[in-house]
């Protein structure tokens, strides 16, 4: 398998579920990221791992929370989000730190 | 002034037409830019770097103003399957951060 790929592509969670988003990327890079999008927005950047390490927190909500355990590997783990953290989250990776973005196909997050 | 600021359209043109449109960045010493595209409910994708001088690849021209600080991509000779979300994304918006930067897209629907 190759590429980047998020599981699972859709999810419908109540504001006082915990679940988590995957994502393994096959390419051997070395930076992952999670991105949000919301609707007629720009990308959101909310994380930056680097060699396993978080490098970037971009004032996200503890109510994420990111885990890298290792650089193929990246979870985000949810609990009581609210309605407008409905979203597309986007795992991406790159060789270098912001270099050559590869994407997954997104998980679209519908709270209720 | 946004970071980075497009046009959101949508761009509505015949097939075989020309079409083209900017984007703008609020950072001079911004570095490097790129378009990419997205298709509905699908993940961004990397469609091309742009160059100092500008570029072409097929059918698809971008071109660099650092003067007024804004890049424009053209498309020639529409094809159905260039309807997309064209994002424009901008690395170094901030100064000292080398980043990827989001506009929120600009979308072309090409019709029959």
């Amino acid at each position: 398998e190759t590429g980047v790929t998020q599981t699972p592509r859709h999810l419908v969670m109540g504001m006082t579920n915990k679940k988590s988003l995957k994502c393994e990327q096959h390419l051997g890079h070395n930076a992952m990221y999670w991105y949000k999008q919301s609707a007629k927005k720009p990308l959101e950047l909310m994380f930056v791992y680097n060699f396993k390490e978080q490098t970037e927190n971009n004032s996200v909500p503890s109510r994420f929370s990111p885990e890298c355990p290792n650089s193929s590997h990246l979870f985000l783990h949810l609990h009581t989000l609210q309605p407008e953290d409905s979203a597309l989250y986007l795992c991406a990776s790159s060789q270098a730190v912001n270099y050559g973005y590869t994407f997954g196909s997104g998980t679209r997050l519908t709270v209720v | 002034r946004k970071e980075v600021e497009q046009d959101p359209g949508p761009f509505n043109v015949p097939e075989g037409a020309t079409v083209a449109f900017n984007c703008t960045y609020s950072n001079s010493a911004s570095q490097s830019f790129f378009w990419y595209r997205q298709d509905c409910r699908k993940e961004p994708k990397l469609l091309m770097s742009v160059y100092s001088s500008g570029n072409e690849d097929g059918r698809f021209t971008a071109q660099l103003n650092r003067a007024s600080q804004y890049i424009s991509l053209l498309i020639r000779d529409s094809k159905l399957s260039d309807s997309a979300t064209y994002l424009c994304v901008v690395k170094g918006i901030r100064s000292n951060d080398y980043k990827l930067s989001f506009g929120a897209g600009t979308t072309v629907t090409v019709r029959a």
